[in-house]
């Protein structure tokens, strides 16, 4: 079984400082790693995903994610908040191509503040 | 490419009242997914299918909810009959079969429901 662990529901950080939002995950096989964001009233947009190479991982306006194994865990960061990152953000694992189940944290909700 | 379309975006109804919710996948997607998010229990998998036929619906939550997928290019989630603990916001998403690792699941935009 697959679990996925957000510390933290929220999350508050001044325009312009670091972003750090928190994932461990639990499974039994290696993971497929992803994080999503969900605008208000809207569907989750993927960010950034993790599934085999480079443990760094780029993606979308400018957040990146490190696969950490011994450490079980795909923080995600970004250098510099900007008012737009305010968002709830969920990470998610899956386990194999044949496994098409994502499994859900319970999503951090980011503040910005001016 | 217009993304999953769901409709209706908001649904109010009352208890007992049968409540219909409607997916279209991205085209040239196999396989889709309707989900559930509520403040409780975040967001849950209640079943996927892989082109046109459930796979897994062991995420339904009982025999109150079904879910079809008559062609490759519409699928509903039914309720009947709803129960206030049913209000939730309900996604549909869709992928394509992987080339490689991994696909990544679009969404759409949700529908909001409140059962009075």
């Amino acid at each position: 079984a697959q679990s996925v662990t957000q510390l933290g529901s929220h999350v508050s950080v001044s325009e312009g400082a670091l972003v750090l939002l928190r994932c461990n995950y639990s499974s039994s096989v290696p993971p497929y790693l992803f994080w999503y964001v969900q605008y208000p009233n809207q569907g989750l947009q993927l960010l950034l995903k993790y599934t085999t190479g480079a443990t760094l991982v780029k993606g979308i306006n400018g957040f990146e994610a490190e696969f950490k194994k011994s450490e079980t865990s795909f923080h995600l960061t970004k250098p510099s908040a900007h008012m737009s990152d305010a968002a709830e953000y969920f990470c998610a694992v899956s386990t194999n191509v044949g496994n098409e189940k994502l499994t859900f944290g319970t999503g951090t909700r980011l503040t910005i503040i001016p | 490419d217009a993304g999953v379309i769901q409709s209706p975006r908001h649904e109010v109804t009352e208890m007992g009242q049968e409540v219909t919710l409607r997916c279209k996948p991205i085209s040239g997607h196999d396989y889709l997914f309707w989900y559930r998010q509520t403040m409780m229990r975040g967001l849950e998998l209640l079943i996927y299918f892989n082109n046109n036929v459930p796979i897994d619906d062991s995420g339904m939550p009982e025999d109150r909810f079904s879910a079809k997928m008559p062609n490759a290019s519409f699928s509903t989630l039914k309720i009947q009959p709803s129960e206030p603990r049913d209000s939730a916001v309900y996604f549909c998403a869709s992928r394509r079969t992987p080339v490689g690792p991994q696909e990544t699941q679009y969404f759409g935009p949700g529908t909001r429901l409140l059962v009075l």
